[in-house]
């Protein structure tokens, strides 16, 4: 399976504070992105990074990619507590989209 | 509001029965996708479709069937329901066969009895 699976599974960190969030996966793959899920809605897309691209920027956000090593990474940096949420990364490869389990990432006051 | 309907947002049904879960995708979408979401499994990718047709098949059981319209709103079918089929059922659209970012819907929450 090409499913990635995120590291760690629940994290908690005080606000203002970066955040980092990794993910691993198996197979090749054309892209790799990143969703972020409040409580029990749909998944809202942040960031996608292509498989000939190392790292992408997009507000607080930073994303990595190591395509030799198979894994990704998602830094928050100066945390809010709106940012408290699962977040997930998703492996695309062919018409396949692939989640992993997420990361649940609380932000205390 | 990501564009993406789903209908109905919760829906209670007993062991045997037989459900249908609608999907409206986004404007112009073109494609969609179905995902099942439950605590244990994550999320786990069910089937894609493309302007009407099949695209790609994930861990969809033979219990479960879609298909997508040709005004492209989609329906997933799930019949002889189990326990365990109790999840969160999403679908998610997105411009091209597999063009990315996805648009995900808020997801049909079923409960089986």
């Amino acid at each position: 399976s090409q499913q990635g699976e995120e590291d760690p599974q629940a994290l908690s960190i005080q606000e203002g504070e970066n955040a980092t969030m990794n993910c691993s996966y198996k197979t090749s793959i054309n892209n790799l992105q990143w969703y972020r899920q409040n409580s029990g809605r749909g998944l809202v897309h942040l960031i996608l990074i292509r498989s000939n691209e190392r790292e992408k920027h997009s507000g607080r956000l930073r994303v990595t990619l190591d395509t030799s090593k198979k894994s990704s990474s998602l830094l928050i940096t100066a945390s809010r507590a709106a940012d408290t949420a699962s977040y997930f990364c998703a492996t695309c490869r062919d018409d396949k989209i692939i989640f992993g389990k997420g990361t649940r990432l609380h932000i205390l006051p | 509001d990501s564009g993406v309907t789903q209908t109905p947002k919760h829906l209670i049904t007993a062991t045997g029965q037989r459900v249908t879960l609608r999907c409206s995708p986004r404007s112009g979408d073109l494609s969609v996708y179905w995902y099942q979401q439950s605590l244990d499994q994550g999320l786990q990718f069910l089937i894609q479709y493309y302007n009407g047709e099949e695209r790609a098949k994930g861990n969809i059981l033979e219990r479960f069937s879609a298909q997508q319209f040709p005004d492209l709103h989609s329906e997933l079918n799930l019949s002889s329901l189990e326990l365990g089929d109790s999840a969160l059922y999403f679908c998610a659209s997105s411009r091209g066969p597999s063009s990315t970012p996805l648009h995900f819907g808020n997801g049909t929450r079923l409960t089986v009895t």
